[in-house]
């Protein structure tokens, strides 16, 4: 089974710092995505990737920048942490034209 | 913009009866159908995806598709408090594009 790990489970930050969530899959997809998602709102895609050092905005992606340094591994980056960005932060990996599948999430919260 | 559009429940079932969950979505273009299933406080899982008209089933889940009517909907046979959850329907647009779009979810209650 296709693994996709997040780092961390849970994470508290102070409002103004920068905080990286990573992200690492284990079966050679070439697209990796992050989502947020809140009650009410559903998830909406931050960043997706397709490619080693290829980026794309999602729907939401101010105040969130990524990396994509490895094929199995991208990163979210919070630039400057804000209590609007307390979140569930999902990634996820598929080949083309797949389902996804989903890491266990990182809940953030920004105090 | 692109929607997918779900009823947000909750959707009450009996133990043993049939759960019928329903999406609805905007871009005709839309090439592959997925539904997820997410337990309170867990990651989405992947649990029927579907990409042609008609039916697929899969042990007590069948998904079905109806292009025409840009729906699809996931049926739930036999169902089992464990299947008490939020389901989520996903559409991709065309296959060169990879990003899903969710519904916001149904939420499906079992009672024993």
């Amino acid at each position: 089974d296709v693994k996709v790990t997040q780092s961390s489970r849970y994470l508290v930050k102070r409002t103004g710092e920068k905080v990286f969530l990573e992200c690492v899959q284990d079966m050679d997809h070439e697209n990796m995505f992050w989502y947020r998602q809140d009650p009410g709102l559903g998830l909406r895609l931050i960043y997706f990737s397709y490619d080693v050092k290829m980026k794309e905005k999602g729907d939401i992606p101010e105040g969130y920048s990524v990396s994509r340094e490895k094929k199995e591994r991208f990163s979210l980056i919070l630039e400057s942490a804000s209590t609007n960005q307390t979140s569930m932060y999902l990634c996820a990996s598929t080949p083309s034209g797949g389902g996804y599948t989903f890491g266990s999430g990182t809940r953030l919260t920004v105090v | 913009q692109k929607e997918v559009e779900q009823n947000s429940g909750p959707l009450s079932v009996p133990e043993g009866a049939i759960a019928s969950l329903n999406c609805t979505y905007s871009d005709r273009g839309s090439q592959s159908f997925f539904w997820y299933r997410q337990y309170s406080g867990k990651s989405p899982e992947l649990i029927m995806s579907i990409y042609s008209n008609g039916d697929k089933e899969d042990g007590r889940f069948t998904a079905q598709l109806n292009k025409a009517s840009q729906y699809v909907s996931l049926l739930i046979r036999d169902s089992q408090p464990s299947d008490s959850a939020t389901y989520l329907c996903a559409v991709r647009v065309n296959q060169a594009g990879t990003a899903l779009i969710f519904g916001k979810g149904t939420t499906l209650s079992v009672s024993s």
